[in-house]
């Protein structure tokens, strides 16, 4: 199974900062990584797909970078409706498996 | 408007059994791959298991496998998971999700339902 390592668990940033997310994979997946975003009692939205591409209606204050096992998600402008908590997904092969979160906590 | 939404979560003791449904609309059911994903109270997501167009290719999470039973009918536009032998760590809000590609045979994830929970407690 490859096992998805995200970094940090949770942060704390304020409004306008710019906060950086990293995912690690075990082993390399080329670009089939998604990032979501879910907030308290509601289920995940995606934001990122294949590492760089930016879903339709994201804000382009999210950005994804990365291939092969290193990605990153950046919100280069954090907003107050921003502060959630971060998953990476990645899609090269069975079973499909997530990085264990990064909540985003306003300091 | 594209949707899936749950049900059939509640409380069940431990070596029951327990069938959940998710029922789509706004998009073309038996075009796209389905999928079902866990998220214990508190704790990560957990991919569970998928199923193809047609329902005769389907994939599991090894902690489930032989236990969990994944299914579709689709004209009835809907998706279905029997969890048989249900134990404590089966607890979790269980999502229906949709392949965001409906080429893909493994993908991301869009729309999610709300979810439905199901809990595991004598």
């Amino acid at each position: 199974d490859i096992q998805m390592t995200q970094s940090p668990s949770s942060l704390s940033a304020s409004v306008g900062d710019r906060v950086t997310i990293t995912c690690r994979a075990s082993q390399a997946i080329s670009s089939w990584l998604v990032w979501y975003q879910q907030k308290p009692e509601k289920a995940p939205k995606s934001l990122i797909f294949h590492a760089s591409y930016l879903q339709s209606g994201v804000p382009s204050r999210f950005s994804g970078s990365g291939s092969g096992t290193d990605f990153t998600l950046t919100i280069s402008s954090l907003q107050p409706e921003d502060f959630a908590t971060y998953y990476c997904q990645q899609y090269y092969s069975y079973p499909i498996t997530f990085g264990q979160g990064t909540r985003l906590e306003i300091k | 408007e594209v949707q899936v939404v749950e049900s059939g979560g509640g409380l069940v003791q431990p070596g029951g059994s327990l069938r959940l449904s998710c029922t789509a609309s706004g998009f073309t059911f038996s075009t796209y791959w389905m999928s079902w994903v866990r998220q214990a109270p508190g704790k990560g997501l957990e991919w569970v298991a998928n199923i193809r167009q047609d329902g005769n290719e389907k994939h599991y999470v090894d902690s489930v496998e032989g236990r969990f039973t994944i299914s579709r009918d689709n004209a009835k536009n809907s998706l279905y998971l029997q969890m048989n032998t249900l134990r404590a760590e089966d607890t979790a809000f269980y999502y229906c999700a949709r392949a965001e590609d409906p080429a893909a045979a493994i993908g991301w994830f869009d729309p999610w339902g709300q979810g439905t929970l199901v809990t595991v407690s004598s």
